[in-house]
């Protein structure tokens, strides 16, 4: 069955503390990798598409990188901006379409 | 900058009316989707649409129907809306549907059904 699983379900870190954020995958024939930010109470914004393992895609404190199980969100020195739910989906498995993981709230305190 | 724009944030409705959500996306996408999400449950698919007056089912399309009559414009309609189907509902677009392809979300509509 395709799946998709988010790790940790919540994650609060100190201003400045660097994490990883998981999303381990099981889907034949995968198609992309995608992760997102969610604020509360907004629809998802796009940040990076990972297309094959060992890509790495950078922008700003986040850097995405991708195995052919799992992925990885990874924040450098974050900042209280950087709170907000993050989202991995998954395009392709059996039905061609995107699953999307449950998310990881991230809270960053000053 | 892709924009998809859903006509109301938060809507109201009474047991049994009939509902319509709308939605616009600017890009000349093919791709058209309406997701619903819920606490514990994630975003699940209702309906996409790849194409004017094309629409295919979600994962979870009883108690909803579609309408794309134009490109860029995407609808959801609850027949008779019931109190289950409060819930944050999110309109997509994409181009030219491959599960490759980036989809961009709008800001979300919250409705409360009463």
């Amino acid at each position: 069955e395709d799946q998709v699983t988010q790790s940790p379900e919540a994650l609060r870190l100190q201003e400045g503390e660097s994490s990883s954020l998981n999303c381990s995958y099981t889907v034949s024939g995968l198609r992309g990798l995608f992760w997102y930010r969610q604020d509360p109470g907004k629809g998802p914004e796009f940040l990076f598409t990972l297309y094959s393992a060992g890509e790495e895609k950078e922008k700003e404190r986040l850097k995405a990188t991708l195995t052919k199980k799992e992925s990885f969100l990874h924040i450098t020195a974050p900042k209280p901006e950087d709170s907000a739910t993050y989202l991995c989906a998954v395009g392709g498995g059996a039905t061609n379409k995107l699953i999307f993981g449950t998310g990881t709230l991230l809270a960053v305190q000053p | 900058d892709v924009k998809v724009t859903q006509s109301s944030r938060y809507l109201v409705k009474r047991t049994g009316e009939k509902v319509f959500l709308e939605c616009v996306q600017d890009m000349d996408h093919e791709n058209m989707f309406w997701y619903r999400q819920d606490p514990g449950l994630g975003l699940r698919l209702i309906y996409f649409s790849y194409d004017v007056k094309m629409k295919e089912k979600g994962d979870i399309p009883e108690g909803y129907s579609v309408s794309r009559e134009k490109k860029e414009r995407f609808s959801l309609i609850l027949e008779s809306a019931s109190t289950n189907q409060t819930s944050m509902y999110l309109c997509a677009s994409s181009s030219p549907y491959r599960a490759g392809n980036t989809i961009y979300f709008g800001e979300g509509s919250w409705l409360t059904v009463v």
